[in-house]
């Protein structure tokens, strides 16, 4: 059974760079054509997709964090990271990593991290 | 970006009920239409994709419908369990978006 987990700092002081791993376990992050996302859900409010990755390495970011945003992989530890830099308060919430669930990118999510509080403040 | 809009925001029913929920798109989707329950505390939980197809697991009291822009979530038979809030969310074409939230509380 493929799980996900996030991993990072809790606490973020303004206009610093949010950093978290997902690390991946009962399957490879590299087989099956599948990408990875972040997904972000301030307390209280609705799912905000950030982007994903690629199989292949290759990423595709949401227009509205997109100049903030950098996600990458690490096949060799099985694991994908976010980095959101500039953070304000509004950059406050859960964030969730998932798996999408049909190949090629650009699906639904299947498989889901149970999610990391990230606060931003001073 | 396309705008998803579900509606009630929120409903009160009673266990045994048959509850349904809509989900708008902006645009046409095409079927592009996955529905996620999430409990609080919780991650979300993927019901359906392809608008109508069951994820493996999920029971059969929760079916989905739609086509164009128009969508629909329905449970059949509300469960004690089933009480939670929904979201849709369309894969149609980038950036993915997800409506606001559909909560199902006890009546």
């Amino acid at each position: 059974q493929l799980q996900l987990q996030e991993s990072g700092s809790g606490l973020v002081k303004p206009s610093q760079t949010l950093s978290l791993t997902c690390a991946v376990s009962g399957g490879s992050i590299s087989s099956g054509g599948y990408s990875w996302s972040w997904i972000r859900q301030p307390p209280g409010k609705g799912l905000e997709w950030i982007g994903y990755i690629y199989h292949s390495g290759s990423t595709y970011y949401n227009p509205s964090l997109k100049s903030r945003v950098t996600i990458s992989v690490d096949r060799s530890k099985n694991q994908f990271s976010l980095k959101l830099s500039s953070v304000t308060a509004a950059d406050t919430a859960v964030y969730y990593c998932a798996r999408e669930g049909g190949s090629g990118g650009r699906s639904w999510f299947d498989y889901w991290g149970q999610g990391t509080l990230v606060t931003v403040s001073s | 970006d396309i705008q998803m809009t579900q509606s009630p925001s929120s409903l009160s029913a009673s266990v045994g009920d048959r509850v349904t929920i809509t989900c708008r798109a902006s645009q046409g989707i095409s079927n592009s239409l996955a529905w996620y329950q999430q409990k609080p505390g919780k991650a979300p939980k993927l019901l359906l994709y392809a608008a109508s197809r069951l994820e493996s697991g999920v029971p059969s009291r929760f079916s989905g419908s739609g086509s164009g822009t128009d969508y629909t979530l329905t449970i059949s038979s509300l469960q004690p369990e089933d009480f939670a809030t929904y979201y849709c969310q369309q894969y149609y074409s980038t950036p993915l978006t997800f409506g606001q939230g559909t909560k199902v509380e006890i009546k």
